[in-house]
């Protein structure tokens, strides 16, 4: 998985919580992305980074903010949980080429 | 913005036979043309990609070509095993730097090669 790891990998929490996905990698790559996979929608950006405090909004933003302190982290967080949250969520990394590695995911359920 | 089409959903052969998945993109700005494999509870991996100054790439049994003039991008494996059997995706972007790195994704194909 290209030296990145996403913690945790599976999670399970109530409506109105809030919950942080992190994304580490270890190949010093400029742009980190944050994906979220649903059956029949594929893969869809939910935000992204450029560099260390540079982030934008993706297709699907709404309900996610994220953070970029450091190089190797990227975090996602859901402020206040909602079952329509309920998804895989995938952080890939690209360098200076644009090919983009993504990491094992973390599947999360929103009760 | 981008937008991706990916045909079929699903698709069945039988190992030896060839496979090939076929996408359509709409910005022609678009410039970088990846392919994904995504097994069962594992992250999409990248297996070709093709940029658009070639019209074709080829690696061991999989090749990608591109049609610019179209619009359209497609996937052939060749003497498939039941080892390809997985998800593919296409994608697209326009591959220039910052935010043009953003991919755009197709829905995806179950590829099920049966022994």
């Amino acid at each position: 998985d290209a030296g990145i790891t996403q913690s945790p990998r599976h999670k399970v929490t109530e409506t109105g919580t809030p919950v942080t996905l992190r994304c580490h990698q270890t190949e010093n790559h400029r742009y980190m992305y944050w994906y979220r996979q649903d059956p029949g929608h594929g893969l869809r950006l939910i935000h992204y980074s450029y560099g260390v405090k540079d982030t934008d909004k993706g297709e699907v933003s709404d309900g996610y903010s994220v953070s970029r302190s450091k190089t190797e982290d990227f975090l996602l967080t859901l402020e206040s949980a909602t079952s329509s949250q309920t998804s895989v969520y995938f952080c890939a990394i690209s360098g200076a080429k644009n090919e983009q590695y993504f990491g094992p995911g973390t599947r999360l359920t929103v009760t | 913005g981008e937008n991706v089409e990916q045909h079929p959903s699903t698709l069945s052969v039988q190992e030896g036979d060839s496979a090939v998945i076929k996408c359509t993109y709409s910005d022609s700005a678009s410039n970088y043309f990846p392919w994904y494999k995504q097994e069962l509870g594992k992250g999409p991996q990248l297996i070709i990609d093709i940029r658009s100054n070639v019209g074709e790439k080829k690696d061991q049994r999989i090749a990608v070509t591109l049609n610019k003039t179209a619009k359209h991008f497609s996937l052939h494996i060749t003497e498939t095993q039941p080892e390809d059997s997985a998800v593919y995706f296409c994608a697209a972007s326009k591959g220039s730097g910052g935010s043009n790195y953003k991919l755009t994704f197709g829905k995806g194909t179950l590829l099920t090669v049966n022994p």
